[in-house]
């Protein structure tokens, strides 16, 4: 079946540095999302982006959808410790309403 | 704000148990998902709905079921737990088929001994 590659698998940063993850797969996605899981919760929906090449900030994330539709990543500028979390990429394909595959999850940990 | 609530947040059974997981959602969505979350693995999808009565298999539906008799409620079933099936269960549902965003509920913690 389909899969993702998402890395780094877990990544330990200074607060005030910026971070970079991304996920990559051998088939075509439609729509990427990336997702925030704080401990002991569901994940959170941070980005959707639905055309090859698009760039799209929240605040201080940023994702972009890579042009092969095979790829994207997320940034994060200016970390806090609030950042804290895993971070999962997934892939939609059109019309399966939310029939996802998901990356193995990025863990970010913050040093204040 | 959609809301999706599990029943249980920590649940330990047996081997061999019939285990019920029961979700429920607050806004209409037509579509409802049942994920589990492994460390390393990240989330696989065991079973999904996109409509009442209708239930389609995931990547992994073995030592699975699902029930979905009303439009806000999907529920998991174990028909005889084991071990290997210790993990977060993690329910989801999605307004409809043209759209990918899934919201999550806050997920269940099984173990199995």
């Amino acid at each position: 079946g389909q899969q993702l590659n998402q890395s780094p698998q877990s990544m330990f940063i200074q607060e005030g540095e910026d971070v970079s993850m991304n996920c990559t797969s051998s088939s075509i996605f439609n729509t990427w999302l990336w997702y925030k899981q704080d401990p002991g919760e569901g994940p959170v929906l941070l980005i959707a982006l639905y055309k090859a090449g698009e760039l799209t900030s929240n605040g201080r994330l940023t994702a972009q959808f890579g042009i092969t539709r095979k790829d994207s990543f997320l940034n994060i500028s200016a970390s806090i410790p609030s950042d804290v979390g895993i971070y999962f990429c997934a892939g939609g394909i059109y019309n399966q309403g939310g029939k996802l595959i998901f990356g193995q999850g990025t863990e970010l940990s913050v040093k204040p | 704000d959609v809301k999706v609530t599990q029943s249980s947040r920590y649940l330990v059974k047996r081997t061999g148990e019939k285990v019920f997981l029961e979700c429920v959602q607050d806004m209409d969505h037509e579509n409802m998902f049942w994920y589990r979350q492994d460390p390393g693995l990240g989330l696989r999808l065991i079973y999904f709905s996109y409509d009442v009565k209708m239930k389609e298999k995931g990547d992994i539906p073995e030592g699975y079921s699902v029930s979905r008799e009303k439009k806000e409620r999907f529920s998991l079933i174990l028909e005889s737990a084991s071990t290997n099936q210790t993990s977060m269960y993690l329910c989801a549902s999605s307004l409809d088929r043209g759209n990918e965003k899934l919201f999550f509920g806050s997920g269940t913690q099984l173990s199995v001994l």
